[in-house]
């Protein structure tokens, strides 16, 4: 079956880098996404990655590691605004969403 | 151009009723879905449609849950005898071509007394 694992919640301080972790178990892999989604929210699309390795787009990185089932979203000079759920997904199956809590 | 719109945006309703939630996605994307959210979880993947194809229902949680898109655009999801357990944000979302980046809508907020 399918199946989308990441953590529930995590917390950093503003500045900071935090890396959120994706394990996935998927038929017929499509490409791998990420969205945001602040509280009250609907999500918005922030990156996609369907060949191994890293896309960048600015602050935010994404990796995929097809062999391994795994990508992560690399976050980097946190902002409070950056305290939102971030979602895992590979085509409709999502997470069920990392927290992140940014503190100053 | 316009996003996904849903409506309404807030529904009350008492246990038993039917409801109905449309979401209008963006003009030209053949694909559309529709997920569930309850507070503070994950979104629970409802239904599926691309262009003409058989709708995929997997994710439909019981025969109360229906939708329908027609003319390729327009999408309804009905709950028939709704229950407590329904109570949960509807979101909807469109993409251009098949698992392509979604658009979410604002959301139907349901709430069933």
């Amino acid at each position: 079956g399918q199946n989308i694992d990441q953590p529930t919640e995590m917390t950093a301080t503003e500045g900071a880098i935090v890396q959120i972790n994706c394990t996935y178990q998927t038929s017929g892999f499509n490409g791998l996404f990420w969205y945001q989604q602040h509280a009250g929210e609907a999500p918005t699309f922030l990156s996609y990655n369907v060949l191994d390795g890293l896309e960048e787009k600015g602050r935010f990185s994404s990796f995929l590691s097809r062999s391994k089932g795994y990508s992560y979203l690399l976050l980097k000079e946190l902002q409070m605004k950056d305290s939102a759920s971030y979602l895992c997904t590979d085509k409709l199956i999502f997470g069920t969403g990392t927290r992140l809590q940014v503190f100053p | 151009g316009a996003g996904v719109s849903q409506s309404p945006s807030n529904k009350v309703t008492e246990k038993g009723k039917d409801v109905e939630l449309r979401c209008d996605p963006i003009s030209g994307h053949t694909a559309l879905y529709w997920y569930r959210q309850s507070l503070g979880q994950g979104l629970e993947f409802l239904i599926y449609f691309q262009g003409n194809s058989a709708p995929d229902k997997s994710g439909l949680p019981s025969d109360r849950f229906s939708a329908e898109r027609t003319g390729g655009s327009v999408s309804t999801l009905t709950i028939q005898r709704t229950q407590q357990e329904d109570s949960a944000v509807y979101l909807c979302a469109s993409s251009l071509a098949p698992h392509d980046t979604q658009y979410f809508g604002p959301g139907t907020r349901l709430t069933v007394l």
